[in-house]
This record gives C-alpha cells, structure tokens and sequence, in this order.
C-alpha cells in the first residue's frame, strides 16, 4: 500500500511569483486536505477537497486555491507569494467513512518545504 | 470555535523517564481525537486516536485515554527512549458540521541517553 506523497520536497520562490504543489493521495482514500505548518507551529488547516470539490475551508485568502482530480491526487495553487507563505505545506488524504460521509482519520505525507524570498 | 490546547515545551527527560503531555480542547458535540508525532524535517505520523469518551488510543508504548468530563486528552508513556525525541501534536476532528481539524501548537520532546 502506497502512503501519502508529495512534490516537490523544496521548493524556492520570490515574492510575487505562483507556485504549484502536488498530492497523491494514499489508495483507496478519496479525501485530501491540505495544511501549511510555520516554524515552531501546530498545522493550520488550509481547505479539503472530496470528490473533486472544495468541502470546507480555513481562514486563507483567495489566493490559495486547489484541485483534486479524478484519481483523488490534488494540487495546492498559491499567487502572488507573500515572505509570509514560507511554511512547511502538508497534504493529508482519508477516506469518507459513513451515511453523513464525514472524513476519518487523516494520514499526512512528508511535505513540501516553501521558501519565499 | 475549537481549539486545542498543549502544555508548553520542551519536555527534557532522561531515558527510561515517565512521560506526560498534556492536552485539552473546546469543541461542541463529541469530536474524534488524535496525537501525531513529527520527527525533524518529516511529515505527521499518526501515533493514535480515540473516537469516544472513556476510550483510551495506544500505540508503541504510549497511550491517551478520552476524558469527556475534563475535555482532556493527555497522552503518556511509562518509558521513554532517545529515539522518542520529536514534536507531538494533539488534534480534533469534529464529527459533525464542517468536519475542519484543530491541531495544537505541539510539544516538543528531548530524551537524553
């Protein structure tokens, strides 16, 4: 069984620049959800996708946006970069577990480390 | 909203020590709970759950047990080892409404040999 992956593992940017972050959700999950983690702090959630829709979102502009694709793999789309971005990006993936379809227990991947410049 | 709250770190302890982390939280109907660990320069590993009061998670040694009367999530281990040193972080996820995670700030432990 394949775990949670992410790419890239860093990543280097400057300010006002877009940036593209990658997913593959572990099999057989059908939920992904993404946090950025800043130095020294608990994961901020940032917005989860289930069946390719948006299905609740954090305290982030609108600038963070995201897609999940059919396989369930999903990107985390960031604009105009800010110094402020520079975190720890994580993705966690489960699956949709009963009638009301709420999600369970959340596995992570290792991250993709955001450097704004 | 809901919140989680860790006791401050770091926690420095000598090999073999009994450890405490505790945790406490504010959420409105009976969320889930979790401890995940992260070691340095990696992603959360799941390290156990609880899904209602009076159930206790355990996993490698440690262990956290849901106290519904003192919103509390304390995770312990009666034997710590060098290899335990990392950052726990104690988190909900509510089973209703948005279904949106809480995580706390985290705790950082040291194990000395």
């Amino acid at each position: 069984e394949t775990g949670v992956t992410q790419s890239p593992t860093h990543l280097i940017k400057t300010r006002g620049q877009q940036v593209t972050l990658r997913c593959s959700s572990q099999s057989g999950h059908n939920t992904v959800s993404w946090y950025q983690q800043a130095l020294g702090q608990g994961p901020q959630f940032i917005f989860q996708y289930y069946r390719e829709e948006e299905n609740g979102r954090g305290n982030f502009p609108p600038r963070f946006s995201g897609l999940q694709f059919p396989n369930y793999s999903s990107e985390l789309n960031v604009n105009a970069l800010e110094l402020d971005d520079s975190a720890l990006y994580l993705c966690a993936s489960s699956p949709h577990v009963g009638s009301g379809g709420r999600p369970d227990t959340q596995y992570f991947g290792p991250g993709t480390r955001l450097t704004v410049l | 909203g809901d919140s989680v709250t860790q006791m401050e770190g770091p926690v420095t302890l000598s090999e073999e020590a009994f450890l405490t982390i505790n945790c406490t939280y504010t959420a409105t109907g009976y969320p889930s709970l979790f401890w995940y660990v992260q070691y340095p320069g990696e992603g959360l590993q799941l390290l156990l759950k609880a899904t209602k009061a009076d159930d206790k998670g355990s996993n490698k040694g440690f262990e956290a047990t849901y106290r519904k009367e003192t919103t509390s999530f304390h995770l312990e281990k009666g034997s710590v080892q060098v290899s335990d040193s990392a950052v726990y972080f104690c988190a909900l996820l509510p089973t209703g409404g948005s279904y949106i995670p809480t995580f706390g700030r985290g705790t950082s432990l040291i194990v000395h040999p």
